[in-house]
């Protein structure tokens, strides 16, 4: 299994809706990234987990909390979003993170807040 | 800071030209730099990768050139075709502290491909 998996695809939610966005890969990857991509833009990373530990926090806002339950799952957890906040979230991994290591990514999860 | 950026933003090709994407760089530490494809909807499809001890890297249809001198990559897709209209990122993967590293995308350019 080469596969990097989101769900849900598509998510649309209020300012005052509490939901998670889920990612998976069975590739034994020890490192698992997300990214928040708006539209014409490339995607700009938000947090590592590397052995199922936080490595790196872009300094991303408290309303996005993210979560390594296993090495195989990542989940992000949403609350109090704002409009600005509506864009395509991606998920990655790759086998560390080193410096040669390549990056899987997921289809994304479209997230509109209205 | 240290970014990766693009010269041009959009490409329009015919079917079947060579299509040459740019990239300038301008952390000259970068040891290793990835060019991904981005089609519509999707998320992005590593095409081909290079270390910073080459200067040019084929794949199928694929060729990445690396120029340390100047800071430069390029992508060359030879015999270009509707299916590999996309967004083209390059991005180089920075170091973070520790022994961890991180990748840092460029601006990306939009390839059209007319039949």
């Amino acid at each position: 299994d080469t596969e990097v998996t989101q769900t849900p695809k598509h998510l649309v939610m209020g300012m005052t809706n509490k939901k998670s966005l889920k990612c998976e890969q069975h590739m034994g990857h020890r490192a698992m990234y997300w990214y928040k991509q708006k539209a014409k833009k490339p995607p700009e990373l938000m947090f590592v987990y590397s052995y199922e530990k936080l490595s790196i926090n872009e300094s991303v806002p408290s309303r996005f909390s993210p979560e390594c339950p296993n090495s195989s799952l990542l989940n992000l957890h949403l609350h109090a979003l704002q409009p600005e906040d509506s864009a395509l979230y991606l998920c990655a991994s790759s086998p560390g993170q080193g410096a040669r290591d390549e990056q899987f990514f997921g289809p994304g999860t479209r997230l509109t807040v209205l | 800071g240290e970014n990766v950026g693009l010269h041009l933003p959009t490409l329009s090709v015919q079917e079947g030209d060579n299509s040459i994407i740019n990239c300038a760089y301008s952390n000259s530490a970068s040891d290793y730099f990835i060019w991904y494809k981005q089609e519509s909807g999707k998320g992005p499809q590593f095409i081909i990768d290079i270390r910073s001890n080459m200067d040019k890297r084929q794949g199928q249809r694929v060729t990445v050139l690396l120029n340390k001198t100047v800071k430069h990559l390029s992508l060359q897709i030879a015999a270009t075709q509707p299916g590999d209209s996309a967004v083209y990122f390059c991005a180089e993967n920075t170091y973070s502290g520790g022994s961890n590293y991180k990748l840092t995308f460029g601006k990306g350019t939009l390839l059209t491909v007319n039949p």
